[in-house]
């Protein structure tokens, strides 16, 4: 296994435009994460999955983000309408079910770069 | 609010002396704290963690302290070399949130 996997590594996209970002975590990690990364700042998060399961949602996914992880393998986050404050870095991460009490440790990807013109 | 804090957005440091790299944080229900270092168009990666129920953890160069009655943790890194030059980020959650609440980083720069 190779890692956390993402795909596309940069997007460049017109304002109003839909875009998609795909995610591929370690296969035997059960739980998969979204962050958002923008210059300056730490990683935000977004959205977690335990296998297929969204249970935890930011107030930083607007109606405009939706995610999904169907079987409960790879995962995909769209954008609809986007708009330049949708410009960051988005990272995907995941983790085995139980590492033991708090001991929850998330392996990243390298990240999908979004450029919003 | 920013709950977990990085005050200090830069740190230089000659090699084979002492990184120290200091993280705060407000709630008091964070529970488990991990430290990860972030090379440029990479993710980042994961270096060392601390339960609460410690106040001290060790993983070669790496040392973690907490104290949680200052509500602070800090990374001491030694010997430094230049291939730590990165940017550092605390990560705090509340056991069973399974969210990590980041600070906004501390770009070290080791000076060969």
């Amino acid at each position: 296994d190779t890692g956390v996997s993402q795909d596309p590594r940069h997007k460049i996209t017109k304002r109003g435009q839909n875009v998609t970002f795909r995610c591929d975590p370690i296969s035997e990690h059960n739980r998969l994460y979204w962050y958002r990364q923008t210059l300056g700042q730490g990683p935000e998060f977004l959205t977690y999955f335990q296998n297929e399961a969204q249970l935890e949602k930011s107030r930083l996914l607007s109606d405009r983000f939706s995610a999904e992880r169907p079987k409960g393998s790879f995962s995909t986050l769209e954008i609809q309408r986007t708009e330049q404050g949708d410009s960051a870095m988005y990272l995907c991460a995941s983790s085995p079910e139980d590492q033991g009490a708090g001991a929850n440790v998330l392996t990243f990807g390298a990240g999908s770069r979004l450029t919003v013109l | 609010d920013q709950q977990v804090k990085q005050n200090s957005p830069s740190l230089s440091v000659q090699e084979g002396r002492i990184s120290i790299l200091n993280c705060d944080y407000t709630n008091s229900m964070f529970d488990y704290f991990l430290w990860y270092k972030k090379y440029p168009a990479e993710g980042p990666t994961f270096l060392i963690s601390i339960s609460s129920i410690k106040d001290k953890n060790e993983d070669g160069r790496f040392t973690v302290f907490l104290n949680k009655s200052a509500k602070h943790l800090s990374l001491h890194i030694v010997p430094s070399q230049p291939g730590d030059s990165a940017v550092y980020f605390c990560a705090a959650s509340v056991t069973g949130t399974y969210k990590y609440i980041f600070g906004t980083g501390t770009r070290l720069k080791v000076l060969a």
